[in-house]
Parts: structure tokens; sequence; C-alpha cells
């Protein structure tokens, strides 16, 4: 079985301030991570993505994420926020081979000028 | 490429009536996925299929929900008779390999359902 829990529902932030979306996971095998956004009105695209290697891993548009084991995490960060960083951003998991992606229930974040 | 296409993008309708969402595939994608987002519940998938054929339905709610893929680049999911429970953004996406293994899913813009 696999899920993943994201830490509050809505994150608001100043622009030019520190992105920091919260993301853990329980797997019962060495899981693949995803993040995913959500602009409104359209559909999800992917952000960036564990699979192996490096547990540092760089997305599009300034973000990255770093998988640590021991603390089942895989948060998501950016240096400065962006207005047009606002949207929804789901964090999921999958166990490998043929299981399904399991999503979070997704974080909101608003960015504040 | 145009991405994961889906039609209609908003669909109004009266319970009890029969609703179709239709979703075309990136091309050269073996896997389609068909999701639900609702704000009680969030992202959930009803179905997936590889290669046209339905892997895993068990997030189809009930019977009213049935979905096809008759061939690789066209997709159906079908709600007859509908509620106002179904009203959501229903997703379409694809995928080149299995997700499980860390393939990146493409998604449509999605379809708004309103049902009264």
């Amino acid at each position: 079985a696999q899920s993943v829990t994201q830490l509050g529902s809505h994150v608001s932030v100043s622009e030019g301030a520190l992105v920091l979306l919260r993301c853990n996971y329980s797997s019962s095998v060495p899981p693949y991570l995803f993040w995913y956004v959500q602009y409104p009105n359209q559909g999800l695209q992917l952000l960036l993505k564990y699979t192996t290697g490096a547990t540092l891993v760089k997305g599009i548009n300034g973000f990255e994420a770093e998988f640590k084991k021991s603390e089942t995490s895989f948060h998501l960060t950016k240096p400065s926020a962006h207005m047009s960083d606002a949207a929804e951003y789901f964090c999921a998991v999958s166990g490998g081979g043929y299981q399904k992606v399991t999503f979070g229930t997704g974080t909101k974040l608003q960015v504040i000028p | 490429d145009a991405g994961v296409i889906q039609s209609p993008r908003h669909e109004v309708t009266e319970m009890g009536q029969e609703v179709t969402l239709r979703c075309k595939p990136i091309s050269g994608h073996d896997y389609l996925f068909w999701y639900r987002q609702t704000m009680m519940r969030g992202l959930e998938l009803l179905i997936y299929f590889n290669n046209n054929v339905p892997i895993d339905d068990s997030g189809m709610p009930e019977d009213r929900f049935s979905a096809k893929m008759p061939n690789a680049s066209f997709s159906t999911l079908k709600i007859q008779p509908s509620e106002p429970r179904d009203s959501a953004v229903y997703f379409c996406a694809s995928s080149h390999r299995p997700t499980g293994g860390g393939e990146t899913q493409y998604f449509g813009p999605g379809t708004r359902l309103l049902v009264l």
C-alpha cells in the first residue's frame, strides 16, 4: 500500500519569499515520487519526479525537491516565489511496476504581491 | 504534439440524462487514465487502459459509469443516468509506459460537468 500526505491545504507566501510545500509518503517498496502543478482551469502537469539516483531533483520553473528516505519526505521548494507560481500542487507516489500512482490532496499556493 | 484532447470542456445537464465525455490521448501512448476531481474527494482514479484494454476499473463509482476505448486514439466515459453528485471535473491522462515505474502522465484540460 502507498499513500502521500501533504501538510497544509493552503499556503501563502509573499512574492520573492521561499516556497516550501511539504509531502510525506508511505510505501512498502522503494518509491517513485512526483510533484504535479495545476493552474486554474487546466490539467495537471509534471513539475519534477524522483525515480533513482540523485536525491535532489530539479524541475521546471525553478522548483526542486529532495528525496529523504530517512524522513519519508519529498518536500518541494523554490527560493523566490513569483506571482505566476500561484497554483495547486500535488505530490504523488507509485511503487514501481504496474502499480497505480496515488495523489495527495493538494496544496494551494497563494503568492501575495 | 497537440497533447491530450478532451471534449466537451464544459457540460451542463439535468439529472437523469446520459453524459458522454471524450478523450484523445497523445499518439503513441499505450496507457490511458480517467480521473475525477472534486473538492471533497480530491483526485480519484476511475479506470485505466493499456493498449485499449481496461486494466483496473476499481475506482468506477457504480454501474452508472462505464468507459470504453475502441481504438488507440479514442476513449469515452459515460454516465447514465447522471446525478447531481456526479458534478466534478473529469480528467483524461495518458502515458507511454506504466506509471508505476516513474513514467510521467500527461493530463488533458478536463471536462467540467455540472448535473442539475
